[in-house]
Formats: C-alpha cells, sequence, structure tokens
C-alpha cells in the first residue's frame, strides 16, 4: 500500500501564476482534506471532498479551489498566487468521514517568488 | 485562522527523560488528537482520545482528554533520539456535518543523547 501520495515534491511559481497540486488517497479511503502549513505552523484546514464535492471549507479564498475525480484522487488550485501562499501544502484521506483516523501525505511544498 | 495553543515552541530534554506537553482552546471539543511531523513529511497520528477525562496509552507516549474538553495533555516517558520531531495537537468537534480538525502550533522535541 503506497499510503497518500502527492505531487509535485516542490514546484517554484511567481506571483499572479496559478498552480495545481494533486493527491492520490491511500487505498480503501474516499475522502481527501487539504491542508497549508506555513513554516513555524500548524497544519491550517483549507477544504474536504467526499463523493466528489466540497463537503466543508476553512477559512481560505475562492482562489483556493478543488476537485475531486471519480478514482477519489483530488486537486488542489491556487489562483492569483501571492507570496503569502508559500507553504507546504498536505493532502490528507480517510475512509468516510472519520477525519479522525486521516492519514497524511509527505506534502508539497510551494514557494512563490 | 484559528490555532490551538501550544507551548513552549521548543522543547530539550536529556535521553531517558520524562517529558509532558499541553494543548488548550477556546472551544470544546469532542475529540482530541496528537501528531507527531517528521521533516519531510506529513504529521503521523500518534493517539486518539474520544472522551473527556479519557487516559489512553500508546507504548511510552500517554495522552489524556481533558475534563473541562477545552485541553489535551501527552507525556513522553523514558525519551529517546528517535523522540525528535514536532509535535501537534488537534481538536475536533466532529459530527454528520462537521468533520474539521484545528491543529496547533506544535512544539519542537529535541532529545540530547
Amino acid at each position: 500500500d503506497a499510503g497518500v501520495t502527492q505531487s509535485p515534491t516542490h514546484l517554484i511559481k511567481t506571483r499572479g501564476q496559478q498552480v495545481t497540486l494533486r493527491c492520490s488517497p491511500k487505498s480503501g479511503h474516499d475522502t481527501v482534506s487539504w491542508y497549508q502549513q506555513a513554516l513555524g505552523q500548524g497544519p491550517q484546514f483549507i477544504f474536504q471532498y467526499y463523493e466528489e464535492e466540497e463537503r466543508q471549507r476553512g477559512n481560505f479564498p475562492d482562489r483556493f479551489s478543488g476537485h475531486q475525480f471519480p478514482n477519489y484522487s483530488s486537486e488542489l488550485n491556487v489562483n492569483a498566487l501571492l507570496l503569502g501562499d508559500s507553504a507546504l501544502y498536505l493532502c490528507a484521506s480517510n475512509p468516510g468521514r472519520r477525519t479522525d483516523t486521516q492519514y497524511f501525505g509527505p506534502g508539497t511544498r510551494l514557494t512563490v517568488l | 485562522g484559528q490555532q490551538l495553543n501550544q507551548s513552549p515552541q521548543s522543547m530539550f530534554i536529556q535521553e531517558g527523560e520524562d517529558v509532558s506537553m499541553n494543548c488548550t482552546s477556546s472551544s470544546i471539543f469532542n475529540t482530541w488528537l496528537w501528531y507527531k511531523q517528521d521533516p519531510g513529511e506529513g504529521p503521523v497520528l500518534l493517539i486518539a482520545l474520544y472522551k473527556a477525562g479519557e487516559l489512553t496509552s500508546n507504548g511510552r507516549l500517554t495522552a489524556q482528554f481533558g475534563i473541562t474538553r477545552k485541553d489535551s495533555f501527552l507525556n513522553i516517558s523514558a525519551s529517546i533520539p528517535s523522540d525528535v520531531g514536532i509535535y501537534f495537537c488537534a481538536g475536533a468537534m466532529l459530527t454528520g456535518a462537521n468533520s474539521k480538525l484545528t491543529f496547533g502550533k506544535g512544539i519542537t522535541l529535541s532529545v540530547r543523547p
């Protein structure tokens, strides 16, 4: 079992650009959540996808959007990148909506210049 | 966004010592979780707590769900070098509609051999 996988590992973008991050959940998991972890901070909940729909959202602007595919994999899109968007973006998956059992991927390190 | 209170930011202990850390919230939770994050990895779940007053162990780790439901504690006994890492608490009011986790800023633990 590969666990939760994320791509790419690292990414460098410039302000104003758009970025897409990808996540494959652990086998048997159908719920995917995305988190933003700034340097020295804990993960901040962005949103959660279940049954291909956004089920819950944290305090993030509409520039952050996502998608879940029929195979449960997910994408996080960020438009009009700001310097403050530089962070580690973590994907986590779990069965059903039991986020207390979620597994995290290694994250994608996004740097905005 | 909201983060739970974890302090101090860093802790330094000698190998073999016990260490305790706590986490407080202004909100009541029905679930408390403790995670450990190693460099370049996502957080890994250590212990989950579901009931006020509950005391749960996982090897040398023991965690408690505070009676007020606004705090939780983690104790690591007989520390070893591989205990080095960042320890996060997370709380949630898990219901059928809500599965959002709120994390603390984390405590970086260093263990001197």
